[in-house]
């Protein structure tokens, strides 16, 4: 089975304050996303990454900055973390975007 | 710009009843087309998926696609308890195509 995991589980923050999320996969994918997750809705992207030290901006990039250092490690930067951003964060990993993503845990973020 | 849309946003069904799950996307040049389950207060985790036209059954489930009619569907045999979830649709493609996620479908079935 595919290993993805993140770190921390949950964090709370407060208001203007840097947070960084990370995520580590062992599945040799070359494909790595963020999403975010409001409670009951779906999954929107914020940045993915098919190549270390390479990020792309997804469909929400505003408030956020991603790092791919390496294949295994992709991290997700709110460098001024705001209310608006309090919510479920998914790292996901895949081949490529015509396989299936392997997800998470998922940290739950509350900004304060 | 690739749209996604599932419907109906939420389902109530009762036990051993078919359930029917629909997913419509904008882009004709789409390669992968996919299910997803998330559990309360899990990761989700997929399902089944296709890439040509017509169905595929995997067990008490079915997913169909029309790319023709940008269409694709998951059907649910036998329903149970387990199965409800938020359902998400899945639409992708190869390179730098942009995978993208519908809003869900919440589904709940009732003993």
């Amino acid at each position: 089975e595919a290993a993805v995991t993140q770190s921390p589980r949950s964090k709370v923050a407060v208001t203007g304050g840097k947070v960084t999320l990370s995520c580590h996969q062992t599945n040799n994918h070359d494909y790595m996303y963020w999403y975010r997750q409001d409670t009951g809705h779906g999954l929107r992207l914020i940045h993915y990454s098919y190549v270390a030290d390479s990020t792309e901006k997804g469909d929400i990039p505003d408030g956020y900055k991603a790092s791919r250092p390496s294949q295994e490690n992709f991290s997700l930067i709110l460098e001024l973390a705001s209310l608006s951003q309090t919510a479920v964060y998914f790292c996901a990993s895949s081949w490529d975007n015509s396989y299936e993503q392997y997800f998470g845990p998922g940290t739950r973020l509350t900004v304060l | 710009q690739q749209k996604v849309q599932q419907s109906p946003e939420s389902l109530i069904v009762p036990e051993g009843a078919m359930t029917s799950l629909n997913c419509t996307f904008s882009d004709s040049a789409s390669q992968y087309f996919a299910w997803y389950r998330q559990h309360s207060g899990k990761a989700p985790k997929a399902l089944m998926s296709i890439f040509s036209n017509g169905e595929k059954e995997e067990g008490r489930f079915t997913i169909h696609l029309n790319k023709a009619s940008l269409h694709f569907s998951l059907h649910i045999r036998d329903s149970q308890p387990s199965d409800s979830a938020l359902y998400l649709c899945a639409v992708g493609g190869t390179g730098n195509y942009k995978y993208v996620f519908g809003a869900g479908t919440r589904l709940k079935v009732i003993a």
